[in-house]
């Protein structure tokens, strides 16, 4: 499978808790994109990626994310001191950089559950 | 700035009939134009895409409709299948040049389909 693929696919953390996601984008698309999602909404953007330079970050993205992508390939999420209002579905996606006016490829997210 | 508004959460049709999808969006300057599908626990997968110097693209079963004059957008279903039951997700990106890169999300139409 040569999808965009997440892991875990869900996990389970306490309040105040520190969390990691990872995302392997399709191995030739230079551009990486964090989105969350709640229940019933649609996918709202977080980041994005052009190789490892972190490009753009929305406001949602307080300084308790930080994302990297150290090598331009894999990129990795991480949520310090957790709360509740972070339990979501955490969506990757990749596109190739010349492709302007494409579809992301998205992976099926990992979903977190902050007790 | 953008957004992206549905009019119905949820579309209910028979079997066999065709399903209207509609979408509005309010950034004149949107390039582009992307439906999306999800079904429960995965990503959002592609359907189909239109610029905005098209106003119709016909895909297998799908046609997407583009309206600038009154930002509107909409998914054409036909002959719907039980397969067809998930949220659908309209979706936008900016101009080239806003210099951002990033799709923007509506909050989605749920299609069930009667048997």
């Amino acid at each position: 499978d040569t999808g965009v693929s997440q892991d875990p696919r869900h996990k389970i953390t306490k309040r105040g808790q520190n969390v990691t996601f990872r995302c392997d984008p399709i191995s030739e698309h230079n551009r990486l994109y964090w989105y969350r999602q709640t229940l019933g909404q649609g996918p709202e953007f977080l980041t994005y990626f052009q190789n490892e330079a972190q490009l753009e970050k929305s406001r949602l993205l307080s300084d308790r994310f930080s994302a990297e992508r150290p090598k331009g390939s894999f990129s990795t999420l991480e949520i310090q001191r957790t709360e509740q209002g972070d339990s979501a579905m955490y969506l990757c996606a990749s596109r190739p950089t010349a492709s302007y006016n494409s579809p992301l490829h998205f992976g099926n997210g990992t979903r977190l559950t902050v007790t | 700035g953008e957004s992206v508004g549905l009019h119905l959460p949820t579309l209910s049709v028979q079997e066999g009939d065709n399903s209207i999808i509609n979408c509005a969006y309010s950034n004149s300057a949107s390039d582009y134009f992307i439906w999306y599908k999800q079904e429960s626990g995965k990503g959002p997968q592609f359907i189909i895409d239109i610029r905005s110097n098209m106003d119709k693209r016909q895909g297998q079963r799908v046609t997407v409709l583009l309206n600038k004059t009154v930002k509107h957008l909409s998914l054409q279903i036909a002959a719907t299948q039980p397969g067809d039951s998930a949220v659908y997700f309209c979706a936008l990106e900016g101009s080239m040049m806003d210099s951002s890169y990033k799709l923007i999300f509506g909050s989605g139409t749920r299609l069930l389909v009667r048997p």
